[in-house]
C-alpha cells in the first residue's frame, strides 16, 4: 500500500527566505506526482505535475524536483511571500488505479 | 472558466440523516473523483467515474455511502444514516483525459458536519 509523508508538518519563515518542502513515499513505482496548495476553507489549487519520466518541473518561483528511486520529491518555494501561507500537499498517482494518494500536507506561515 | 462547483458548501445533519452532495465538474472532463477530507488530514480517496461509469469504489469507506453520475457530468455522492465519524470536508475533482492520472482540478469541497 503506498503511504505519503510530508516533513515539516508545519513551517514558519521570514518573508524573502528560500524554502524546501519534503515529501517521501514508500512505493517507487509511481506514474506521475502533483503538488498542491489549500488555503483554508477552500479546495486544492494545482500548483506542479511531474511524469514519472521527469525529474522536475518548473512554474515562476516554483520548482519541483522527483526521485523516484528514493520515493523522495522536494518543492522549492523561492523569495516565499506572505500569499504563499498555505498547506501544501503532495498527491502521488500509482501505476494501478486512477486516483491519487495524498500526504497529510505542511502548514507554511510566511510572515511579513 | 468556470471551474469545479460544489453544493451545498457547509452541511449540517443529525446523525441518522440523508445527505446528498452535489459536484459540478469543469464541461468536458470524463473523470470526476470524490475525496473526503478529515481535519488536519491530506484527502482520501472515495470513488472515481469515467464519464457515467463507476470504475472504481474502492475507497467507499461502507455501504451508506454510495455516488453517482447518471449522464457523465454532475456527480452526487450520497451518504444514508450519517455517523459522527462521517464529518470531513468531501472535494470533488475532474479531469479531462482519459489517460490516467492526468491533471485533476478541484472544487471547494462541502464541508459536512454530523451532529
Amino acid at each position: 500500500k503506498q503511504e505519503v509523508t510530508q516533513i515539516p508538518a508545519a513551517l514558519s519563515v521570514p518573508e524573502g527566505e528560500n524554502l524546501v518542502l519534503n515529501c517521501s513515499f514508500t512505493d517507487s513505482a509511481i506514474y506521475n506526482l502533483q503538488w498542491f496548495r489549500q488555503d483554508p476553507g477552500k479546495g486544492l489549487t494545482s500548483l506542479l505535475l511531474i511524469q514519472s519520466s521527469q525529474r522536475e518541473q518548473t512554474s515562476g518561483r516554483l520548482n519541483a524536483s522527483l526521485d523516484k528511486s528514493s520515493g523522495r520529491s522536494t518543492l522549492y518555494i523561492a523569495a516565499s511571500q506572505p500569499g504563499d501561507s498555505a498547506t501544501y500537499l503532495c498527491a502521488v498517482g500509482r501505476n494501478y488505479g486512477q486516483n491519487f494518494v495524498f500526504g497529510p500536507g505542511t502548514r507554511l506561515s510566511v510572515l511579513p | 472558466g468556470a471551474g469545479v462547483s460544489q453544493s451545498p458548501r457547509y452541511k449540517v445533519a443529525k446523525r441518522g440523516q440523508d445527505v446528498a452532495l452535489r459536484c459540478d465538474p469543469i464541461s468536458g472532463h470524463v473523470s470526476l473523483f470524490w475525496y473526503q477530507q478529515a481535519l488536519g488530514q491530506g484527502p482520501e480517496f472515495l470513488t472515481y467515474f469515467q464519464n457515467e461509469a463507476q470504475l472504481d469504489k474502492s475507497g467507499l469507506p461502507s455501504d451508506r455511502f454510495f455516488a453517482e453520475r447518471p449522464e457523465g457530468s454532475v456527480s452526487t455522492l450520497k451518504i444514508q444514516r450519517t455517523q459522527q465519524e462521517d464529518s470531513a470536508v468531501y472535494l470533488c475533482a475532474s479531469s479531462l483525459a482519459r489517460q490516467r492520472l492526468h491533471e485533476q482540478f478541484f472544487g471547494p469541497g462541502t464541508r459536512l458536519t454530523v451532529l
